[in-house]
This record gives C-alpha cells, structure tokens and sequence, in this order.
C-alpha cells in the first residue's frame, strides 16, 4: 500500500522560511501525481492553497509556493506569519481515480 | 458562488449505516468529480473516494471496497456518502469536496458522525 510521507511537525520563525515535503513510501514525487496542498485550522475546513505542483489557488498569498525538491513534493512559505499557524496535508494522485492524503504537517511559529 | 450544503450530525450504534449529503449549487454539478474525505477527532485527513457525477462512475480507497457506495441524484445536484457496518472507527468528520484541475477547489461544511452504542 502506497503510503504518503510528511513531518509530523515543523516550527519557523515569523519571517522566516520553511520547506514542509511530501513524499512517497516507495519512489520519487513528480509533476504526475499531481501535488496539491491545503491548509486546515482547528475546526475549519481545509483551504486549498497550491494544486498541479505549483499553481496557487484564487486568493492565496504569493508567499506560499509549491515545487518538487529532489523526489519529493514541497510547500514553501516564505515571510511565515502567525496566522500561518495551522496543519497541512499534501494529496497525490496515484492514477486510476486513486488519491492519497498525507499524515499531514502541524506548523508552529514562534 | 459554489456552495456544498451537507446535512446535519448524525449519530448512529455500531453495525449500522449512515448516509451523508451534499448538496451542490453555483456550478455545474456535473461538470466536476466530487469526493468524500474524513477527519477523525485528532486525525489527518483520509481520502475515501470520488464520483462522477455525469456517468455515477466511482473510485473508492481500498480500505472501503465493499462498505461505502457513492451515488447522486443530478435532478437536485446532490451527492451522497454511505458507509455500512459502522464501528467506533468510523466516528469522524465527513467532508464532500469539487475536484477541479485535479485537486479540490470548494469543500462542505463537514457533517460529524458519531458511532457510540
């Protein structure tokens, strides 16, 4: 079973830049599955912010930006702000209609 | 503007069976995949499957093969989630959300199902 691999948790500094990865159990993360990510709050739903790799979704800050590093899925924020306090979950598309979420990554800035 | 109306909690006892909907406007609801996503308390969130609202054709995650059915009614642009058998595992948030350039563009507002006996 294909299983999506993200850290558990991050912390960055306001101001700072983070790189949040999405990966796979087995293989490398290209443009084919299709990376997307979303930004989910305490008792929210979640936002769509990056889809296709590194399309920003209508509304979302140009500080966040989406590529592949190496074999893996990125999200970066650049200038992170304490409102970008939240989890974030990368979703790959594994062909057949099939789509897998990852473990998500809870994001502290202090 | 594209809405996705589901309805209200639910609590149901082990072994039975819930039905969730979500009702679509602003858009064509025929025009985008919809999926069903859920979040147990404290949990990430789990994909569970998508359908095609023109065709009713489906993709379910392995781990419901055989205990959820995605179906709609296009006359009321509503999808619907069923998941049978349902244990304490299954308690969570149910989510429907419009797939657009391959990802989920609008999502509902969650409906909480509870399984407790």
């Amino acid at each position: 079973q294909t299983v999506v691999t993200q850290e558990p948790s991050f912390s960055v500094s306001p101001g700072g830049t983070v790189t949040l990865t999405c990966g796979l159990s087995s293989g490398s993360v290209s443009t084919s599955y299709y990376p997307s990510w979303y930004q989910q709050t305490p008792g929210q739903a979640p936002r769509t912010l990056i889809y296709s790799t590194n399309t920003r979704s209508p509304g979302v800050p140009d500080r966040f930006s989406g590529s592949i590093l190496g074999n893996k899925a990125a999200l970066i924020i650049t200038g992170a702000q304490a409102d970008d306090e939240s989890d974030y979950y990368c979703v790959l598309y594994l062909g057949s209609g099939i789509w897998v979420f990852g473990g998500g990554t809870k994001l502290t800035v202090l | 503007q594209v809405q996705l109306v589901q309805s209200g909690a639910e609590v149901k006892k082990p072994g039975a069976s819930v039905k969730v909907s979500c009702k679509a406007s602003g858009y064509t609801f025929t025009g985008n995949f919809m999926h069903w996503v859920r979040q147990a308390p404290g949990q990430g969130l789990e994909w569970m499957g998508r359908i095609n609202p023109n065709s009713g054709g489906t993709n379910y995650a392995q781990k419901f093969q055989g205990r959820v059915t995605m179906t709609r009614d296009t006359s009321i642009s509503t999808a619907y989630m069923e998941l049978r058998r349902l244990t304490s595992d299954d308690t969570a948030v149910y989510y429907c959300a419009k797939e657009d350039t391959a990802s989920v563009d609008y999502w509902g507002q969650g409906t909480l199902v509870t399984v407790s006996s």
